[in-house]
C-alpha cells in the first residue's frame, strides 16, 4: 500500500506569493492532520479533519493559513500571502481511526 | 509550563549500552502516550505506544509509564549505530480526540 502523499516535496517562493500544499491519505484512514516543524517550536498541529470535516483548527497560526478537505482522498493546505517565518517543513498525516498516525514524506517550505 | 517536555540532549550512548529517553506531561488526565521515531531529514513513524501504568516491552524497546508522575520514558537496549536519531513524545490529551501533543524531540547518538 501506498503511504501517505505529500507534494510539493521542496518549495522555495518569495514572500507575499500564494502557497499550496497538497496531500493524499492512505486509504480508507478517515482522519487526517496538518503539522508544522520547525527548529525552535518542534512539531506543531495546524488543523485536523474527520471524515473530511474539521474538527479542530486551533494551531492554524492566522488567517493567511487555510485547508480543506474535498474528499477523502485529498487536502490542501495553503499560505497567503506566504511570509519568511512560514519556512519549515510541513507534515500532512493520516490515521485509521484511534491514534496511531501516518506521516507522510514531508514538503520542506523555504520563504524568501 | 510546556504540555509536554523532554531533554533536547543531544544524548550520546555507547554502542551495546542502554539508552534513556525521558518525557514529562502536564495534563494529568492524558491517556494515551507514544514515542516516535525520526531519522534526519526523515518523517515521524510510530515505534511504541502505552496506555497503562507499568513497562510494555517490544523487542529492544520498552516504554515505562507513570502516571501519578506524569511521566513517560523509552529504552532502548543493546544500542545500535541505527537507533541514532531524534526520538519524539506524543500525549493524547483528554477530549482532545485523536489530537496529539508533541514534544520537541530528544537527539540520540549512538557511539560505535
Amino acid at each position: 500500500d501506498a503511504g501517505v502523499i505529500q507534494s510539493p516535496r521542496h518549495e522555495v517562493t518569495e514572500m507575499g506569493q500564494e502557497v499550496t500544499l497538497r496531500c493524499k491519505p492512505i486509504s480508507g484512514h478517515n482522519s487526517l492532520f496538518w503539522y508544522r516543524q520547525t527548529m525552535m517550536r518542534g512539531l506543531e498541529l495546524l488543523i485536523y479533519f474527520n471524515n473530511n470535516v474539521p474538527i479542530d483548527d486551533s494551531g492554524m497560526p492566522e488567517d493567511r493559513f487555510s485547508a480543506k478537505m474535498p474528499n477523502a482522498s485529498f487536502s490542501t493546505l495553503k499560505i497567503q500571502p506566504s511570509e519568511p517565518r512560514d519556512s519549515a517543513v510541513y507534515f500532512c498525516a493520516s490515521s485509521p481511526g484511534g491514534e496511531t498516525q501516518y506521516f507522510g514524506p514531508g514538503t520542506r517550505l523555504l520563504v524568501l | 509550563q510546556k504540555e509536554v517536555e523532554q531533554n533536547s540532549g543531544p544524548l550520546s550512548v555507547p554502542e551495546g549500552a542502554i539508552a534513556s529517553l525521558n518525557c514529562t506531561y502536564s495534563d494529568r488526565g492524558s491517556q494515551s502516550f507514544f514515542w516516535y521515531r525520526q531519522y534526519s531529514g526523515k518523517s515521524p513513524e510510530l515505534i511504541m505506544s502505552i496506555y497503562s501504568n507499568g513497562d510494555k516491552e517490544d523487542g529492544r524497546f520498552t516504554a515505562q509509564l507513570n502516571k501519578a508522575s506524569q511521566y513517560v520514558s523509552l529504552l532502548i537496549r543493546d544500542s545500535q549505530p541505527s537507533d541514532s536519531a531524534t526520538y519524539l513524545c506524543a500525549v493524547n490529551p483528554p477530549g482532545g480526540n485523536e489530537k496529539l501533543t508533541f514534544g520537541t524531540g530528544t537527539r540520540l547518538t549512538i557511539i560505535p
